[in-house]
């Protein structure tokens, strides 16, 4: 069976330090892999999307980045984060011709 | 950009159904519907999709009008864990892999 896992699960940074998250999906080959943030209260934004290796969609223009340097691994990073990065980020996968999510336990980053 | 709407709040008493309705006026012909929720602090989960004709499965019941302009999730027996933030969304399953997430419906269901 398939499963997602990301980490860490809960992070405390200061402002302007950098960031790793890392998302890998097991059981299966060429996932569709997502990077959400949920703010406080918030909806589900969607900030990466990736079809493949290398492959990476930006849908809105910030201080992060999103890398996929192998098929079932997916990283979102930071040069130097911003209050505002603080957030609940989710990765989340789905088969390549299928609209079903699965997502992570999701990580929770707090900015100081 | 979502795509639908829903109601930002209901309300359903524990072992009623609860209904739960997503509007897709401009949905195109190849665009599925799908079903999540989420219950606080966990990533959201499926629950159901459909694209022209009702479906059902354990956890829900999906309703698609005629049209396919709108849809309802029914939950037939609604329970304290029901209660979550349900989204609705539409997506094609070729040409296009983004899946934007709106502010869907937060459900409380009550004692």
């Amino acid at each position: 069976s398939q499963t997602i896992h990301q980490w860490p699960a809960t992070l405390v940074q200061p402002v302007g330090s950098p960031l790793s998250l890392e998302c890998t999906v097991e059981g299966t080959s060429n996932p569709n892999l997502y990077w959400y943030r949920q703010a406080a209260g918030r909806g589900l934004q969607l900030l990466f999307y990736s079809v493949g290796i290398g492959q990476i969609s930006s849908e809105v223009p910030q201080n992060l980045s999103a890398s996929r340097p192998q098929d079932r691994q997916f990283i979102l990073s930071s040069k130097k984060l911003l209050l505002s990065d603080s957030g609940f980020y989710l990765c989340a996968w789905s088969p390549p011709h299928s609209g079903e999510l699965f997502f992570g336990e999701g990580s929770r980053l707090t900015v100081l | 950009d979502a795509k639908t709407t829903q109601p930002p709040s209901m309300d359903c008493a524990e072992g009623r159904a609860a209904n739960l309705p997503c509007n897709h006026s401009t949905i195109s012909g190849n665009e599925y519907v799908y079903w999540y929720r989420q219950i606080h602090s966990q990533g959201p989960q499926y629950i159901i999709h459909g694209l022209k004709n009702n479906e059902t499965n354990e956890m829900a019941s999906l309703i698609i009008t005629e049209d396919r302009k709108s849809s309802t999730l029914i939950l037939p027996h609604a329970t304290l864990r029901d209660t979550a933030v349900y989204y609705c969304i539409v997506r094609a399953l070729t040409g296009g892999f983004k899946t934007i997430f709106g502010a869907g419906t937060r459900l409380f269901v009550k004692a």
